[in-house]
C-alpha cells in the first residue's frame, strides 16, 4: 500500500510553545489529508479535513486558530499546535487519500505529543 | 452528525471465528471501513464496503447492510497477533468533502 510519513514521531515541549507536525505522502499525490487526535484508550477523533490549495475544514469544537493546518502541496500537510498546553498532549495521526481511491485512507505512523 | 456503536471488548480463542458488529447513524453515507490498531501504533486499513454484501480479504471479511445501517467484521482462524483494537468507520460526504468518522473501537483479546 501507499506510504504516509509523519515527523516528528515524538515531541516533548514546554507549555506555551508551538509545535509543528508534518505529514507526507511518499508515493502518491494526496488531494485530501485528514488530521486525527487520539487520547489513551479512546477512538480517533477527526480534527480537520485538509484539501490541497484550500482552507481546511474543521470539525465542531476544534479551534482553528489553535490548530493551524496547511496543505500547500499534494504531498505535504502540516499541523501546528499553537501555544500548546498539557491538555493538548495526545497522539496526532494524519491520513491521506487520493482522488479515485475513495475507499482507502493511508495513515501515518502518528506523532506523540507531550506538553509539560 | 454521525454516531457509531460497536462492542467495547471481545475475547475469543485462538483458531476460532469472531464477529465484531457495528451500527451507525449518519447522513451522506458513502461506505463503511474497518481498521486495526495495535497498542501504540497507527490504524491500518482492513476492509471497505461501499455496497451491500460481503467483502472477503484473506482471513478477514466485512459485511454491510445499508438498509439496516449495520455492518460487521469477521475474523477467521484467529491468531494471537490479531489481538488489537478494531474500529469501524463511516465515510460520508459532507459539505462537498469526504470525511471519515471512527467508531469507539472494539478491543479484541485472543487467548490460547
Amino acid at each position: 500500500g501507499a506510504v504516509v510519513s509523519q515527523h516528528p514521531s515524538r515531541v516533548i515541549c514546554k507549555s506555551g510553545t508551538s509545535v509543528k507536525i508534518e505529514c507526507r505522502s511518499l508515493d502518491f499525490q494526496a488531494t485530501t489529508m485528514f488530521w486525527y487526535r487520539q487520547f489513551p484508550k479512546q477512538s480517533l477523533m477527526l480534527m480537520a479535513t485538509s484539501n490541497e490549495g484550500s482552507k481546511a475544514t474543521y470539525e465542531q469544537g476544534v479551534e482553528k486558530d489553535k490548530f493551524l493546518i496547511n496543505h500547500a502541496s499534494l504531498t505535504l500537510s502540516t499541523l501546528t499546535v499553537t501555544s500548546a498546553h498539557p491538555e493538548d498532549s495526545s497522539f496526532y495521526i494524519c491520513s491521506a487519500g487520493s482522488q479515485g481511491a475513495v475507499e482507502t485512507q493511508y495513515f501515518g505512523p502518528g506523532t506523540r505529543l507531550l506538553v509539560l | 452528525g454521525q454516531s457509531l456503536e460497536q462492542p467495547s471488548e471481545v475475547t475469543a480463542v485462538e483458531g476460532a471465528i469472531v464477529q465484531i458488529n457495528c451500527t451507525y447513524q449518519t447522513s451522506g453515507f458513502y461506505g463503511l471501513s474497518w481498521y486495526q490498531q495495535h497498542d501504540g501504533g497507527a490504524p491500518t486499513f482492513l476492509s471497505y464496503n461501499g455496497l451491500d454484501g460481503l467483502e472477503e480479504t484473506g482471513r478477514f471479511s466485512s459485511f454491510l447492510s445499508r438498509s439496516d445501517s449495520y455492518g460487521y467484521l469477521l475474523l477467521q482462524e484467529l491468531q494471537m497477533k490479531d489481538s488489537a483494537s478494531y474500529f469501524c468507520a463511516v465515510r460520508v460526504l459532507s459539505g462537498g468533502y469526504q470525511k471519515v468518522t471512527f467508531g469507539t473501537g472494539t478491543k479484541l483479546q485472543v487467548i490460547p
